[in-house]
């Protein structure tokens, strides 16, 4: 069974400052995507960024940025530029695509704290 | 506008008693999920509906049944409320398997 796995409960950056947010998950898929959601104390569930498995290229989204490693099974966020409203729960989410019928699953989360 | 929308926000009930939450999305989506987060903030897959039908059904109790009366709607149906199912329902849609879900703003649900 796919499992995922963030090891850091809690993660703590200066404003401005860069954090990296840890993922690995374990799967005998080939061809899968990964997923970032932010999940801030109103509860939403917000996307942040997506990658396939097939994709070489990390993907980008404005100050978010991934570094998917894919013979390490690692896929971890790099926020730049930290802002206040960056604070929030991040989940890492794999889905095995057509094979799993859109099933996500999820790390345990990490709590992002941004200091002023 | 709404993308996903999920009534009520908030539910608190007595032990035995049947609730039921409603989703709806307005994106245009085929394939709609019901996710259940717990107290640790745990994230986990309940039902999936592709086109009205059901693909998707994890380990959960019969005390919960989904339905889906058009590709647009998901509710879900919960018999005989349990202390154990206080959590956060999320209802989710996507234009297929593949893409990303969207999700509601989730429904708080507290068993007294």
């Amino acid at each position: 069974a796919q499992t995922v796995t963030q090891s850091q409960p809690e993660m703590s950056v200066q404003e401005a400052e860069t954090v990296t947010l840890s993922c690995t998950y374990d799967t005998s898929e080939s061809d899968y995507y990964l997923f970032w959601y932010k999940q801030p104390p109103s509860r939403q569930m917000i996307l942040v960024i997506r990658q396939e498995a097939y994709k070489q290229q990390n993907a980008t989204e404005n100050r978010f940025s991934v570094n998917f490693q894919k013979a390490a099974k690692s896929f971890s966020l790099k926020i730049s530029d930290s802002q206040l409203g960056d604070a929030a729960m991040y989940f890492c989410a794999y889905n095995a695509g057509g094979t799993s019928y859109g099933k996500l699953t999820f790390g345990q989360g990490t709590i992002l704290t941004v200091h002023p | 506008d709404t993308a996903v929308s999920q009534t009520p926000k908030y539910l608190v009930t007595q032990m035995g008693n049947d609730k039921s939450i409603k989703c709806e999305q307005n994106l245009g989506h085929d394939t709609m999920y019901w996710y259940k987060q717990d107290s640790k903030k745990f994230l986990k897959i309940m039902f999936s509906y592709n086109n009205k039908e059901l693909i998707i059904n994890e380990t959960v109790p019969n005390r919960f049944s989904p339905k889906s009366p058009d590709k647009a709607h998901l509710n879900l149906h919960i018999n005989s409320l349990e202390l154990g199912d206080s959590a956060v329902y999320f209802c989710a849609s996507s234009q297929g398997p593949t893409q990303p879900q969207h999700f509601g703003d989730g429904t708080r649900l507290s068993i007294l």
